[in-house]
Formats: C-alpha cells, structure tokens, sequence
C-alpha cells in the first residue's frame, strides 16, 4: 500500500542527545515536510524540501536538522539545540503541480520525550 | 500573528445534529482552503477542500463554505456521527511557483465531540 512511514512510534531521549526521526513514502511525491505539534498548538512547520538534495527552513528550524538524500526519504534530526524538543512530530508529502490544492499526506507520527 | 484561526477550541454536538466548525483567515492570497481530521497519536487526514473561487463544496456528509469578502470559512457535518469525534484542523495554502510547492498554514484545531 501507498503511504508515509514513520519510525520509532514513541522515542525518549535524554537531555543532551541528538534523536533522528525517519520519515519514508512510496507515493513518488516530490515534496515532503517536517511538522511540529504541540498541546493546543496547529501544526508548524520545520522544514520542507521540494526536490533531491535540496531543502528549506520553516517557521521553527531552530535546533533541527534534515537531510533529502533520496526522494523517499526525509530523515529529521532534533539536535541537542533544541530548547524544548518534547512533542508530536509528523512528517507529510505532497505531488508537487499547481492546482493541486496543497493537499498533505501525513504519517502516523513520532512522539519524542526528553527525560 | 496567526494568519489562520479556529477560535473554538472545542464543540459538544449531539448525535444526528449539524456540527459547524470556524476558520477565519487575514491573508486574501491564499489559494485552497483544507480540512483536516486528527485522531490522537496519528496523523492527520484529509477531509474536504475548497478553492478560493469557490463558495461550496460537498462531499458526501461533509459540505464546506467560502466566505471570501468575510474572509471565513465554516465546515458542516450533517448528520454527526460519534466516529466523528476528533480534532479538525483548518489550513489554508499558497502556491509559490518559485518554489514549486505548495505551503499550507494551519490553525490551532477545534475538538469535536458527538455525543451518543
């Protein structure tokens, strides 16, 4: 089946550590994102990346880092510089085409928290 | 300054009732306007979207509404159902052709309950 797969479902992490959240789809989408969410919060965006090897920030790219290695693949990295890195993490792709309406397809999502 | 609000962050309906959720937006260059349902723990989905030269789109149970000179848009779901329970998530999108891509903004979320 055609999906988003991201992976671990639920991680802890120690103050200090860097974390890295994989992100993989096989919908062939050029685009995919990085969002953040927070309790009573929408979900912001930390970066997204529209094509191979290339990629940009978001609202909130403090303290993460991503690379787009292959078009499957958007791997997140929370860096120890990330002053509050305890939330839901989601990652998203979408067919890159005007008129498509912006439509985002979402994984099931990474819950990280830092002991 | 949130450019996309959904000013309720929470809504009671009873089973077979309309349940009517808000979305305001300030930016008049945005492109489509979503709806989004989230459960816990999973990702959000997609439900219905509406272009910004459109005032109605129906899908099945789900019918949105364009405001535009209000600058507001509301979703109905009639009739409610408890499987509906969840958080809605309204966003609004721009297309940059520089960059190729669509950006989406969201608002915070309303919690819709149905209540049996």
């Amino acid at each position: 089946d055609g999906g988003i797969t991201q992976s671990p479902k639920y991680l802890f992490r120690k103050e200090g550590q860097n974390v890295t959240l994989s992100c993989e789809q096989n919908l062939n989408h050029d685009a995919m994102y990085w969002y953040r969410q927070d309790p009573g919060q929408g979900l912001r965006l930390i970066y997204y990346s529209q094509i191979v090897n290339d990629f940009q920030k978001g609202d909130i790219a403090e303290g993460y880092s991503v690379s787009r290695e292959k078009k499957e693949s958007f791997p997140l990295t929370v860096t120890s510089a990330q002053k509050n890195p305890t939330a839901f993490y989601l990652c998203a792709s979408s067919p890159v085409r005007a008129g498509a309406g912006g439509e985002l397809f979402f994984g099931e999502g990474s819950r990280l928290t830092v002991l | 300054d949130q450019q996309v609000k959904q000013n309720s962050p929470s809504l009671s309906v009873q089973e077979g009732r309309i349940s009517i959720l808000n979305c305001d937006y300030t930016n008049s260059m945005f492109d489509y306007f979503l709806w989004y349902k989230k459960y816990p723990a999973e990702g959000p989905t997609f439900l219905i979207s509406i272009s910004s030269i459109k005032d109605k789109n129906e899908d099945g149970r789900f019918t949105v509404f364009l405001n535009k000179s209000a600058k507001h848009l509301s979703l109905h779901i009639v009739p409610s159902q408890p499987g509906d329970s969840a958080v809605y998530f309204c966003a609004a999108s721009s297309y940059f052709s520089g960059a190729g891509s669509y950006q989406l903004t969201f608002g915070k979320g309303t919690k819709l309950s149905v209540i049996p």
